[in-house]
């Protein structure tokens, strides 16, 4: 039973490209989270899903989109990578939104 | 606006000197307060909920307590394992629970033998 799984754990970008963190789950969780994680800034809420299909906008998306085309799955894109998009970016899932959540290892990333 | 305040930023303490960590909230409605722990280089890792003012839970040497305006993480002797960066996030209430959490900046406990 992996949990959440992120990937990749590490990257390194120029201003201007575009790339896409994978989460996947394995616990048959509806809810599923990105957050980004900054010095001094907590974990902020970028988007997140109630379900395979849906989507919605949390606290600072912009920049970014997201796909939640299989229900394990929870893709985060970044189409035009800008250096303050570099962060810790951190996945989690639920079962319902009553439910603790469970967080991945966390992806980091760094734009040049 | 649901806001989570948490002091101090960085706390040291010495194996056995006991301490509190203190987690403001101000939410429309709270659904839960939730404490996470989070070692350099991994993700959050979940302590307790907590659902209404009274409430208390105790894990080990963690002991969470709740009031109406604050959550209070109690650490009793600690030992140099507990050092981690604490987290203490709420769900706001509202007519769909998005299960949402809005976390604070944490304090990172540093416990030196």
């Amino acid at each position: 039973n992996a949990g959440v799984t992120q990937t990749p754990k590490f990257r390194v970008l120029k201003t201007g490209q575009s790339m896409t963190l994978l989460c996947a789950q394995d616990m048959n969780h509806e809810y599923m989270y990105w957050y980004r994680q900054d010095p001094g800034m907590g974990l902020r809420l970028i988007h997140y899903s109630v379900g395979e299909g849906t989507t919605a906008k949390g606290e600072v998306p912009d920049g970014y989109n997201v796909s939640r085309l299989k229900k394990q799955n929870f893709l985060l894109g970044l189409e035009s990578a800008a250096p303050s998009q570099t962060s810790v970016y951190f996945c989690a899932s639920t079962k319902s939104g009553a439910n603790v959540l469970t967080f991945g290892a966390g992806s980091r990333l760094t734009v040049l | 606006e649901d806001q989570v305040t948490q002091s101090p930023e960085a706390l040291r303490l010495q194996e056995g000197e006991s301490s509190s960590l203190n987690c403001s909230y101000t939410v429309s409605g709270l659904r839960g307060l939730f404490w996470y722990r989070q070692d350099p280089g991994k993700g959050p890792e979940f302590l307790f909920t907590l659902y209404s003012a009274g409430e208390e839970k105790e894990k080990e040497r963690l002991k969470a307590t709740l009031t109406k305006k604050e959550s209070f993480l109690h650490i009793t002797a600690p030992k140099p394992e507990d050092s981690a960066t604490y987290l203490c996030a709420v769900q706001a209430g509202g007519s769909s629970n998005t299960g949402k959490l809005i976390f604070g900046q944490g304090t990172t406990l540093q416990v030196k033998p």
